[in-house]
């Protein structure tokens, strides 16, 4: 069983408008959750990260934290085309220092 | 300030060689972790080095190992590669292991 999931995608959102980006993951323990973004060809950049239950907001983007339900999306208001890029989670466990990595979700902004 | 650095950019090897590549983190940060990444999924944690010691290690055999310097620069080495070794090889360096800010990786082809 993958310890962080999240939808392959192609998600495709038009410009302006609100994209959600979800993510699950296996350990209740989990207590670091952290959202990159990697453009093709390029390294994994740090969006944002959250320790708590509930919003942090960060600019155009706001992470939401449920650990009761194992659920940690992403959400990018008024999406732009520079926004289009793989999106991914990652989940640092309560056990070790490593940190997990889903496999990502292809956000696509169409204009 | 210089971001992390990785070396170097592009390398190719063939079956049975040994590798080095190489990181040098952020100034002032003290961690350096090691990641894999191959085409289409998210990086696979492989090792975690703080002050100079392990604390961490992923999936991966032997073949792998990690060293961490005085200056904070790590080496990841692999012996006798595989077809499959081949893939993105990424470092993050970390003040402390929380938020990893992550280099522009070694491409490595083995053939």
């Amino acid at each position: 069983q993958k310890e962080v999931e999240q939808n392959s995608g192609p998600l495709s959102v038009p410009e302006g408008a609100i994209a959600s980006l979800n993510c699950t993951y296996s350990d209740r323990g989990s207590q670091s959750f952290f959202w990159y973004r990697q453009y093709s060809g390029k390294s994994p950049e740090l969006i944002m990260f959250i320790y708590s239950n509930g919003d942090k907001e960060d600019g155009r983007f706001t992470a939401q934290l449920n650990k009761a339900s194992q659920y940690v999306s992403l959400l990018i208001r008024d999406s732009q085309p520079s926004d289009s890029a793989t999106y991914l989670c990652a989940v640092r466990y309560s056990s070790a220092s490593k940190i997990i990595f889903g496999s990502g979700t292809r956000l696509s902004i169409r204009p | 300030d210089a971001g992390v650095t990785q070396s170097p950019t592009h390398l190719i090897k063939t079956r049975g060689q040994h590798v080095t590549l190489r990181c040098s983190p952020i100034s002032g940060h003290k961690s350096v972790s090691w990641y894999q990444q191959v085409l289409g999924q998210g990086p696979q944690f492989i090792f975690q080095y703080y002050e100079k010691e392990e604390r961490g290690r992923g999936n991966f055999p032997d073949r792998f190992s990690a060293r961490q310097f005085p200056n904070y620069s790590s080496e990841l080495n692999v012996n006798a590669l595989l077809l499959g070794d081949s893939a993105l090889y990424l470092c993050a360096s970390s003040w402390s292991g929380e938020e990893q800010f992550f280099g522009p990786g070694t491409r490595l082809t083995v053939l």
